[in-house]
């Protein structure tokens, strides 16, 4: 049980474009999603959480604009990156809990490989 | 700021060797404690978490972690590593009265046959 599916797995495209990631709980209802980004040889570093149906709560320095999070409801997340560039590129990584109370486990989605050319 | 240190960042092992790794963490407050794993090419799994009580902590496929608090340590363990154990380990903390995860940088561990 608490699969968490995340789609594409690897993306390229060109600079300027805009990429979507899907972040989708296959078996249980999330209430909170989270996005996180890794770079190479560093830690998961949390991007932005999201709640269904409210906006997405943004980590200092994470440019809201440029990552636009959406969680429409309680199985969907999506990540868009906007206008994306080579600095864009990394490995993003979605998760969700079931529920406030359990906000400490979280479901890892398989993570989405992006690269800006 | 809230940190997590792991300190071995390659960890290479013969099978039925014994292994801990290192997790240090740097707020003092109440703290619940993660250890999550990633086997190559998949997602994160927990392996094993600590709210609350028992210090020493059991989790799954005999992994084991203890929270020392004058330490501010959370080191996991196994007594005997199998080459299925090659993975990717991260330590996470999170503040009791917060919803995010605070991962270290993780360690590679490569278990030869």
């Amino acid at each position: 049980g608490a699969v968490v599916s995340q789609h594409p797995s690897w993306v390229i495209c060109k600079s300027g474009t805009s990429v979507k990631i899907e972040c989708r709980s296959l078996d249980f209802q999330a209430t909170t999603m989270f996005w996180y980004r890794q770079f190479p040889k560093q830690s998961l570093m949390l991007m932005a959480t999201s709640n269904e149906g409210s906006k997405a709560t943004y980590e200092q320095g994470v440019e809201k604009d440029k990552f636009l999070i959406n969680h429409a409801s309680l199985t969907l997340s999506t990540l868009t990156v906007t206008s994306a560039h080579p600095e864009d590129s990394s490995f993003y990584i979605c998760s969700a809990s079931p529920s406030v109370e359990s906000l400490g486990t979280q479901h890892f989605g398989d993570g989405t490989r992006l690269s800006i050319l | 700021a809230q940190s997590v240190s792991q300190h071995n960042h390659h960890v290479i092992l013969s099978e039925a060797a014994s292994l801990e790794l290192g997790c240090n963490y740097s707020y003092g407050g109440t703290v619940n404690l993660f250890w999550y794993v990633q086997y190559p090419g998949q997602h994160l799994q927990l392996l094993l978490k600590y709210f609350s009580g028992d210090p020493l902590v059991k989790g799954i496929k005999g992994f084991e972690a203890e929270l020392i608090k004058s330490k501010f340590s959370f080191n996991l363990r196994k007594p005997s590593v199998q080459w299925s154990d090659t993975a990717e380990y991260f330590c996470a903390v999170k503040r009791d009265s917060s919803y995010k995860l605070i991962f270290g940088s993780g360690t590679r561990l490569l278990v030869r046959p």
